[in-house]
């Protein structure tokens, strides 16, 4: 069975700080891996896209890598901001479907 | 920035009644997707659509039913609403460029069947 884990299910760190989201898969089988954020009552919104060749991508402050045979995930955020606030969503490809974890519900505060 | 709509954005209903839910996107993606979410909870696929007068049933099992006759509506319809379909309703739409296929989320729909 495919299945996400993402860890911590919550977070809560000062301004500032530098921060590690994490997210395991079981089935390396994938095609890419993508970092969403959700905000409250919102949709989704894709952060960053790593395909299955692919080590990491980076988009500003933020640094996804990819270590597939070992079927994990981290997400770096640099110099974290109140507006970093959300729930993050780690969702592995595979043929036809996206798998998504449970996300990780981040709180920066000022 | 994606176009990609949901209506109602919430709807509190009471059981036994027929609902719809509207997505439409304007970006001509031909894989469409409809995902459930519960709070606290990872999303389920429930229904996606590979094109015009294509649908197909997601992982999760679910009452609902969809349509796609046209390329950008792809609305999912409950046809007697009952509590324990009180849940969130996201849909997405995708197109393959090259070796990336990013999926775009609309808003969602928040969905109270008392």
């Amino acid at each position: 069975k495919q299945e996400v884990t993402q860890i911590p299910a919550a977070l809560s760190v000062p301004e500032g700080e530098n921060l590690v989201l994490n997210c395991s898969f079981t089935d390396s089988a994938i095609y890419n891996l993508q970092w969403f954020r959700q905000d409250p009552g919102k949709g989704l919104t894709s952060l960053l896209l790593i395909q299955s060749s692919q080590r990491e991508q980076t988009s500003g402050r933020l640094n996804a890598s990819l270590d597939k045979s070992s079927g994990r995930s981290t997400l770096y955020i640099a110099a974290s901001q109140p507006g970093d606030s959300a729930t993050y969503l780690c969702a592995v490809g595979y043929p036809q479907k996206l798998v998504f974890g449970q996300g990780t519900r981040l709180t920066i505060n000022p | 920035e994606a176009d990609i709509y949901q209506t109602p954005r919430y709807l509190v209903i009471g059981t036994g009644k027929k609902i719809t839910l509207e997505c439409s996107q304007t970006m001509g993606h031909d894989k469409m997707y409809w995902y459930q979410q519960d709070p606290g909870m990872e999303l389920h696929l429930i229904h996606y659509s590979y094109g015009v007068n294509s649908t197909e049933k997601g992982d999760l099992s679910s009452e609902s039913t969809v349509s796609r006759i046209r390329t950008e509506h792809f609305p999912l319809t409950l046809e007697s609403a009952r509590p324990s379909h009180t849940s969130q309703y996201l849909c997405a739409s995708s197109r393959r460029e090259g070796l990336q296929e990013t999926q775009y989320f609309g808003p969602g729909t928040r969905l109270l069947v008392l």
